[in-house]
């Protein structure tokens, strides 16, 4: 069966760093793209970007290239999205997904990120 | 970037209604368009790849047309589990881009 397993939360300050994570078993982690999703609070869904663990190749959207860094370390099947500074802004729900590097087939049960002071 | 407009961005219906959500693209392409549905408080879930494929475990009420720059969701007979959002996703072009959903109350 494959698993995504996101931590639930993250509550952090302003200007704070965050490297959040996604543990992928049930599969083989280096040949399927993880991407991630950001939902923040009522609002739809945003591609934020993908890699692939096979050989880091890695996509942005340009809303988020410069924000955040997504990189994997295949030899613990865990994939990351980091930020250097947080903001407000940055509160919301963050999705990590699996699929042929176009649609997402399967979907972690997300990261609630919580920036406040 | 390649937009996606949803219409309608909210509907209600009944148990049973035949229900249909499209999806505009800025731009043209062939099939690269994918639809999820939504709970609240859960993830997404692939129902439709590749315009009108139907995810493996996804109930045959459940379809997908288009090409172009217009695609559709339909459902033939709506469910009580079928109330949720749902949202299309294009893969044509870098970024990948999602509409911004069509929520099914419950009539």
């Amino acid at each position: 069966e494959v698993q995504l397993v996101q931590p639930g939360a993250e509550v952090k300050k302003p200007g704070e760093s965050l490297k959040i994570s996604c543990k992928g078993s049930g599969y083989s982690f280096i040949n399927f793209w993880i991407g991630w999703v950001r939902q923040m609070p009522g609002k739809g869904l945003e591609w934020m970007g993908i890699i692939y663990p096979g050989d880091s190749d890695t996509r942005y959207s340009p809303s988020f290239q410069g924000q955040v860094t997504i990189s994997a370390d295949k030899s613990i099947s865990t994939a990351y999205l980091q930020w250097s500074s947080l903001k407000a802004s940055d509160t919301a729900m963050y999705y990590c997904a699996i699929g042929n590097g176009e649609y997402f087939q399967h979907w972690g049960q997300g990261t609630l990120v919580t920036v406040s002071t | 970037a390649i937009q996606l407009t949803q219409s309608p961005s909210s509907l209600s219906a009944s148990v049973g209604d035949r229900v249909t959500i499209t999806c505009r693209a800025s731009q043209g392409f062939s099939s690269a368009l994918a639809w999820y549905q939504q709970k609240p408080g859960k993830a997404p879930k692939l129902l439709i790849y590749d315009a009108s494929s139907l995810e493996s475990g996804v109930p045959s009420r459940f379809s997908g047309s288009g090409s172009g720059t217009d695609f559709t969701l339909t459902i033939s007979s709506l469910q009580p589990e079928d109330f949720a959002t749902y949202y299309c996703q294009q893969f044509n072009n870098y970024p990948f881009t999602f509409g911004p959903g069509t929520k099914v109350h419950i009539k």
